[in-house]
């Protein structure tokens, strides 16, 4: 799987736009990129993925660039419980398909 | 989304005891899962991946007679982790994929959290 960069943390006040950087500057045309969130001492939430088109749903939305070398996750209202570590990775499609789990981006969300 | 349990949500055990750790997906069929294990601070580390009806799939360095695996059902996987020791504590996470055609998604249970005395 390609490997995924992104910044180590992020601070964002509540209520604004939360957006999180993600650079996989070496990805296939069959990776997806996926946005998963792990809250203290849970199991990581997914949040969205997409393959080229940009994605909307109830969390948040996902931009990718057109060249697909990095994308963009956006929260559009945030609030103090997204605090949390965000981690964006490539895999390929298929049930077994591993997921590779990065360092992440820790978002802090503040009054 | 997709929902997967897992059970106990912590457990303490002496040195030297197996402690077995149930994954269901509760509203859907996995014929694949994975296991994985994160330490303080650090991130998520695939351990396995678990088949139905077939053997698991270990990741390098990961001990296979000592983290047994079992996935019985299509809902149902288990990790048993054999003579336990220290070192081995650690927050256990399992996960299961829901979905096809490239829409395959991982969904995970909420983490059990084992400490060995």
């Amino acid at each position: 799987d390609a490997k995924t960069t992104q910044p180590p943390s992020m601070d964002c006040a509540e209520g604004r736009a939360a957006n999180l950087p993600c650079n996989h500057s070496t990805i296939s045309g069959n990776e997806y990129v996926y946005w998963y969130r792990q809250i203290h001492s849970q199991g990581p939430q997914y949040i969205i993925h997409g393959l080229k088109n940009n994605e909307t749903n109830e969390m948040a939305s996902l931009i990718i660039t057109e060249d697909r070398k990095s994308s963009t996750l956006i929260l559009p209202h945030a609030t103090l419980r997204d605090t949390a570590v965000y981690y964006c990775i490539v895999r390929v499609a298929g049930t077994a398909s591993k997921l590779t789990f990065g360092t992440g981006t820790r978002l802090q969300v503040t009054l | 989304g997709a929902v997967v349990s897992q059970h106990p949500s912590r457990v303490i055990c002496k040195s030297g005891t197996s402690v077995k750790i149930e994954c269901r997906s509760l509203d859907f069929q996995a014929t694949t899962m994975f296991w994985y294990r994160q330490f303080p601070k650090q991130s998520l580390m695939l351990m396995a991946t678990s088949n139905e009806g077939s053997k698991a799939t270990y990741e390098q360095g990961v001990e296979k007679d000592k983290f047994l695996i079992n996935h019985a059902s299509l809902t149902l996987s288990t990790l048993t982790v054999t003579s336990a020791h220290p070192e081995d504590s650690s927050f256990y996470i399992c996960s299961a994929t829901s979905g096809g055609g490239g829409q395959e998604t991982q969904y995970f249970g909420p983490g059990t959290r084992l400490l060995v005395l």
